[in-house]
């Protein structure tokens, strides 16, 4: 079946500091990647996505490639900010037996961002 | 545009009794989801509704969980009787696709119900 792994939290940076969040993944077939992130008291918000190998996802500063020799869809932000702080999940989305997409999430990566 | 709104927000309960989760999805959405997350761990995939009827519930952990859509409109989650395991965060969330080929469409997400049973 499909799987997520992340790295474990938390993370704790300073602000300006450079960020990577790994995650790797297993799946049959050819998954689309995704990025969610739940701020304090919010729900969960799509960060970025990348549909097909070689594929880089981007939205507020974060950055992530498809990587499908590695299997992996790291993310990575050069320089972080207090409201960064939030929990990142990384997750795949791949298609059920009735054609519709359910998506498979990672355990979830604290980031602490300190001033 | 009002997002996926889930309710309640916080419910503490005791071993044995009932709780009733709703979800309201963003108007139009025909699918819906349910997803839990246990302290912890991953957040895991309990079922898929399209419009009124259950695509797939191959996650849904046990005969104490019903999850129903009545109209293809709003959807409930009941857990009766709730057991100490059943403690976590519940997830709703709401896309649209269009034929099946929707891989690629954004899932909206509630702000989750977090449920404590004690």
């Amino acid at each position: 079946g499909n799987s997520v792994t992340q790295m474990e939290g938390p993370v704790t940076l300073s602000e300006e500091a450079f960020l990577t969040i790994n995650c790797t993944y297993t799946a049959t077939g050819y998954p689309s990647l995704f990025w969610y992130v739940q701020y304090p008291g919010e729900g969960l918000q799509l960060l970025l996505k990348a549909t097909k190998a070689d594929d880089k996802g981007s939205n507020k500063g974060f950055e992530a490639t498809y990587r499908k020799e590695t299997t992996s869809f790291h993310l990575e932000k050069g320089s972080v900010q207090v409201s960064d702080s939030a929990v990142y999940f990384c997750a795949l989305s791949d298609r059920t037996q009735g054609g519709y997409s359910t998506l498979t999430f990672g355990k979830g990566t604290m980031l602490l961002v300190s001033p | 545009e009002a997002g996926v709104t889930q309710f309640p927000s916080h419910s503490v309960i005791e071993k044995g009794q009932t709780v009733t989760l709703r979800c309201d999805p963003i108007s139009g959405h025909d699918n819906l989801y349910w997803y839990r997350r246990v302290m912890g761990k991953e957040i895991k995939f309990l079922l898929h509704f399209v419009k009124e009827s259950k695509q797939d519930e191959s996650g849904m952990p046990n005969n104490r969980f019903l999850a129903e859509r009545t109209g293809g409109t709003y959807s409930t989650l009941k857990v009766q009787p709730a057991e100490l395991e059943d403690s976590g965060v519940y997830f709703c969330a709401s896309s649209q696709e269009i034929g099946g080929l929707g891989v690629n469409t954004e899932a909206f997400f509630g702000q989750g119900t977090r449920l404590t049973v004690v």
